[in-house]
């Protein structure tokens, strides 16, 4: 299994909103990522999670808040986002402290914000 | 500061005809280069993953090329296909204490058309 599953595919909330977007993976990785992405630009490093603990977060606003329960899981808790948050939000995940390390892709989730 | 660079920014080919793209880099301290694929609203997808030791690196009609010194790469596509048509982003990754961090291209966007 080489899959990153992320949940939900789309989805559209208003700026009151609390939402959450979810990252799954079963490949044993130790090290998970949330990335933003807008059109015709290259992702955007938010958090890295390395053995469950928060150790990257790119100065990214409180609105965002990430969280990670345990080794295969990792969300992204949404409040009071702005329309400027709207974009395809990618989860990804890598082994830790390996040369040759891979990262896998989720296939994203499209946030629409209005 | 870390970044990688690419050429053509985009590029149009006819199907069947071979295509190289390039990546220019830096990062320190380097880990590793990958070239991944990257459908319109999709995550990222693979290629090929090389080390600092690496100087060619096949997966079917994608070879990429590492030159570590001159800290240079190229993406050669051979026999292109209609499906080959998507983004193609250089990564490096440098080690950043127990996880990779991850720069990425701003990508080349490649259309085959017959």
């Amino acid at each position: 299994d080489t899959e990153v599953t992320q949940t939900p595919k789309h989805l559209v909330m208003g700026m009151t909103n609390k939402k959450s977007l979810k990252c799954e993976q079963h490949m044993g990785h130790r090290a998970m990522y949330w990335y933003k992405q807008k059109a015709k630009k290259p992702p955007e490093l938010m958090f890295v999670y390395s053995y469950e603990k928060l150790s990257i977060n790119e100065s990214v606003p409180s609105r965002f808040s990430p969280e990670c329960p345990n080794s295969s899981l990792l969300n992204l808790h949404l409040h009071a986002l702005q329309p400027e948050d709207s974009a395809l939000y990618l989860c990804a995940s890598s082994q830790t402290g390996q040369l040759n390390t891979e990262a896998f892709f989720g296939q994203g989730t499209r946030l629409t914000v209005v | 500061k870390n970044q990688v660079e690419q050429s053509p920014q985009s590029l149009i080919i006819l199907e069947g005809k071979n295509c190289t793209l390039q990546c220019n880099y830096t990062v320190s301290p380097f880990s590793n280069l990958r070239w991944y694929k990257q459908d319109t609203g999709r995550g990222p997808v693979s290629l090929t993953i090389m080390t600092f030791s690496e100087n060619t690196k096949s997966n079917g009609r994608y070879t990429a090329t590492l030159d570590a010194d001159t800290k240079q790469s190229s993406l050669h596509i051979t026999a292109s296909q209609l499906s080959d048509s998507a983004s193609y982003i250089c990564v490096v990754s440098a080690m950043a204490g127990t996880a990779s961090k991850l720069t990425f291209g701003t990508g080349t966007r490649l259309q085959v058309m017959l």
